[in-house]
Parts: C-alpha cells; sequence; structure tokens
C-alpha cells in the first residue's frame, strides 16, 4: 500500500512569499499525482495533474515538478486567496486504488 | 458549466441505512467514471468508491460490502447506498468525475453532503 505523507502540516507565510509544499510516497510510483486545493466548506479544485501539469483555469504561479517519490507543489508569489488546505492524490494501476495525502494547511502568517 | 451537487446527507444511527444522490449537470454520467470521495472532521480525502461507464464498481476495502454505488442515467444521478453504517463511516461525502479509467485525477467536485453517525 503507497503511504503519501504531506509536509509541512501547516504552513504560516504572508501574501508575496513563495510556498513550497511537499508529497512523498513511500515507494517508486508513476508520475501520475494531482494536487487539490480546498477552503473551508467548498469543495477540492484540481490544481495540477500528471505532477506538472496546470488544470484550466489555475494561475501560472502554480506550478508542480517531481523528484523520484518526492512531488512538490509551487506558489511562487501568494495571493490572499491562495491561503487554503492542499491536498496531493495519487492513483495505483490496477484494481483502482486512490490515495490521498493528509493535507498541507497554509495560513496567513 | 459542469456541475455536482449533492444530497441526502444526514443524522443516522450505526447500523443504520442512509441513501445519498449526486446530481450531474453539464455532462452525462454514463459517460463518465463517477466517485465518492469523503472526508472526516479534521481528517483527509478518502476515496470510496467509482462506477465505470460500463457499470462495473469498486470499493475501498472499509466500506466494501456495506456501500453500493449506482446511477440513473435517465436522472444523470449517482447514488451511494450506505448500508450497516459505523461511527467512522461520518463524514462529508464529495462526489467526482475522474479522468481515465485509473481514476488520475478527479475534476470537477461536489461541495458535499455531510454524515453524521451518532446514538
Amino acid at each position: 500500500e503507497i503511504v503519501l505523507t504531506q509536509s509541512p502540516p501547516t504552513l504560516s507565510l504572508s501574501p508575496g512569499d513563495r510556498a513550497t509544499l511537499s508529497c512523498r510516497a513511500s515507494q517508486s510510483v508513476s508520475s501520475h499525482l494531482a494536487w487539490y486545493q480546498q477552503k473551508p466548506g467548498q469543495a477540492p479544485r484540481l490544481l495540477i495533474y500528471d505532477a506538472s501539469n496546470r488544470a484550466t483555469g489555475i494561475p501560472a504561479r502554480f506550478s508542480g515538478s517531481v523528484s523520484g517519490t518526492d512531488f512538490t507543489l509551487t506558489i511562487s508569489s501568494l495571493e490572499p486567496e491562495d491561503f487554503a488546505v492542499y491536498h496531493c492524490q495519487l492513483r495505483s494501476n490496477w484494481p483502482p486504488v486512490i490515495t490521498f495525502g493528509q493535507g498541507t494547511r497554509l495560513e496567513i502568517k | 458549466e459542469v456541475q455536482l451537487v449533492e444530497s441526502g446527507g444526514g443524522l443516522i444511527q450505526p447500523g443504520g441505512s442512509l441513501t445519498l444522490s449526486c446530481a450531474a449537470s453539464g455532462f452525462s454520467v454514463s459517460n463518465n467514471y463517477m466517485n465518492w470521495v469523503r472526508q472526516a472532521p479534521g481528517k483527509g480525502l478518502e476515496w470510496v468508491s467509482v462506477i465505470y461507464t460500463g457499470g462495473s464498481t469498486y470499493y475501498s476495502d472499509s466500506v466494501k460490502g456495506r456501500f453500493t454505488i449506482s446511477r440513473d442515467n435517465s436522472k444523470n444521478t449517482v447514488y451511494l447506498q450506505m448500508n450497516n453504517v459505523r461511527v467512522e463511516d461520518a463524514a462529508v461525502y464529495h462526489c467526482a468525475r475522474a479522468y481515465s479509467t485509473y481514476l488520475d485525477w478527479f475534476d470537477p467536485w461536489g461541495q458535499g453532503t455531510l454524515v453524521t453517525v451518532s446514538s
């Protein structure tokens, strides 16, 4: 069973700062990792798919990368609306098993 | 506009049953891979179930044998029948459309419906 570990659990930054969020897989995996943003009381929103592709309508300040089993979501310059919880997600091959990380809360410092 | 709206959540006693609904607009549920994903209070997201275009269904081990996913193409709605509900099933239940047979990613998501389990 693949485990996704997100770090840090909470990240306190200011608008304009650069945010780096990590998602580490417990074993060698494919690059089919997705990132989601979720605000309180709202549905998760797809940000990044296949580790580095921005979803439709997602601003260019959001980017994703991968190195081995380490996936990173970077927000180049935080806007006030970016403070939220971020989740990573990975899928198995077959049968379908979907794994989510425990989330990183990005809060205003 | 592509949209998913869940309903049917509420308070249920352990061992009870409940059916959740997810109404889709802007696309056809019969031509897509439709899922339920839940989030317990203060916890991360947990995938629950998928129904494929051909009707095949899969479940997480935590709900297998107790929950059933189905759809009504005429109503463009997906359902989650929850039986023998446990305290640990309490969560906000979201429906979401998946990309690809392997469920690579989910988009869009519904806002969710809250299921509370208590005696």
